[in-house]
């Protein structure tokens, strides 16, 4: 079974540029995770669907950054404009829901945007 | 509030040596409780994980007990080795996973 992917890999752009970061969560897991890790600080949560629909997005910093997942699938986490300290890395998770809250939540191998 | 508090790092052992890395919790209630690890140049996996009070939870030669009394979930391996370095997170479940800030181990032949 392949676990949740990301694209890309790295990415660096300008400031005041636009960025799409890309998540494929495991197959039939209902439920996708955002998080972000900036500056070696703690993993910070931005949002949670449960399929299409945005459940919690609390955590997101400001308007400049917009999330869908549209049919349920995939997700992706736009950034526009960028600016400096929207630099780190951008963790995807996905978890099947089964369990409620508890649910064990798997990651992707993360999106590291340097934003100059 | 929900917060988790881990010790600083880096941590620096010789391979062998008995590892502990701290994490105590504030939390509403009793979550679940969590240990991710993130190897150099790959993502966070999921470590050991423990759902209630007492458990104990184990992979890899770690473990992690769930103390209620203690709010803690301390990472403890009996004999590390230099495949161990990484950068290793405590984390609870309210909906959204909330992170410590990490502990890096370095472990040397």
């Amino acid at each position: 079974e392949a676990g949740v992917t990301q694209f890309p890999s790295h990415s660096v752009i300008e400031k005041g540029q636009t960025v799409t970061l890309r998540c494929d969560p495991i197959s039939g897991h209902d439920n996708l995770y955002w998080y972000r890790r900036v500056m070696g600080k703690e993993i910070k949560f931005l949002l949670h669907f449960v399929k299409e629909s945005k459940q919690d997005e609390s955590g997101m910093p400001n308007n400049r950054f917009l999330a869908e997942r549209t049919g349920g699938t995939y997700s992706t986490l736009k950034v526009q404009p960028a600016e400096l300290e929207d630099s780190g890395v951008y963790f995807c998770a996905s978890s099947s829901g089964t369990s409620g809250v508890r649910d064990t939540q798997y990651f992707g191998p993360g999106t590291r945007l340097t934003v100059l | 509030g929900n917060s988790v508090t881990q010790m600083e790092g880096p941590v620096t052992l010789s391979e062998e040596a008995f590892l502990t890395i701290n994490c105590t919790y504030t939390a509403t209630g009793y979550p679940s409780l969590f240990w991710y690890v993130q190897y150099p140049g790959e993502g966070l996996q999921l470590l050991l994980k423990a759902t209630k009070a007492d458990d104990k939870g184990s992979n890899k030669g770690f473990e992690a007990t769930y103390r209620k009394e203690t709010t803690s979930f301390h990472l403890e391996k009996g004999s590390v080795q230099v495949s161990d370095s990484a950068v290793y997170f405590c984390a609870l479940i309210r909906g959204k996973l909330i992170f410590g800030t990490g502990t890096r181990l370095q472990v040397f032949p």
